[in-house]
């Protein structure tokens, strides 16, 4: 089955700084890229997903990024603020299976 | 509804007893998954509905799992003989139908926190 990588598992950076997440995919098969943001004791809710036939998409201040190649998509937030402090995860769906796979996890602090 | 509803948020039982959790979707929503998430942890897929049908039940971790969606709207997590391994927040999803359509987005609910004592 699917595995999904994430790194790294905290990341801390000044308001106002980028910050990366990155994650890595087993399954070529894999066509969905889904992030997902979780504050403390709430939902997870999707911020931003990107498809296998596109290499970039952006939303304001947030893109991700898909190398298939590698097997490797990417979160970049711009312009950090303090509400963008949570638990980022990424995850992975393949074309005939309906879960999504999630890797463990970036927690994310703004530091003012 | 207005969002994906599970209740209780909040379920303590004792190791061995049965419990069941509830999910009521968005309205409208064919899709409907259940997570489990440790703490610590991403989301754990555990089985996925499309209608009343389970399509996918690949992730329950074992035959004390068991989950129903009779009517295609409310869906039942059932936990038999419970163990403190299975404490962790279970969480529900809906979305349109997804497999091939643009609609792979997920909407959670807030979760059923489950402790094992």
């Amino acid at each position: 089955g699917e595995n999904v990588e994430q790194h790294p598992s905290t990341l801390s950076v000044q308001e106002g700084d980028s910050a990366v997440i990155k994650c890595t995919y087993s399954d070529s098969a894999s066509n969905y890229f889904p992030w997902y943001k979780q504050e403390l004791g709430k939902r997870p809710q999707l911020i931003i997903d990107i498809r296998s036939n596109v290499g970039e998409k952006k939303d304001q201040r947030i893109a991700v990024t898909l190398n298939k190649t590698a097997k490797h998509f990417s979160l970049h937030i711009t312009e950090t603020q303090p509400e963008d402090s949570a638990v980022y995860f990424c995850a992975a769906s393949t074309r005939g299976a309906d879960g999504l796979t999630f890797g463990k996890g970036t927690h994310l602090i703004i530091q003012p | 509804g207005a969002g994906v509803s599970q209740t209780p948020s909040n379920k303590v039982t004792e190791k061995g007893k049965y419990v069941e959790l509830r999910c009521d979707p968005i309205s409208g929503h064919t899709a409907l998954y259940w997570y489990r998430q440790s703490l610590g942890q991403g989301p754990e897929f555990l089985i996925y509905f499309q209608g009343t049908g389970a399509a996918d039940d690949s992730g329950l971790p074992n035959d004390r799992f068991f989950a129903v969606r009779p009517e295609g709207s409310v869906s039942t997590l059932k936990i038999q003989r419970t163990e403190r391994g299975d404490s962790a927040v279970y969480l529900c999803a809906s979305s349109l139908h997804p497999r091939d359509s643009l609609g792979y987005g997920y909407t959670f609910g807030s979760g059923t926190r489950l402790t094992v004592v």
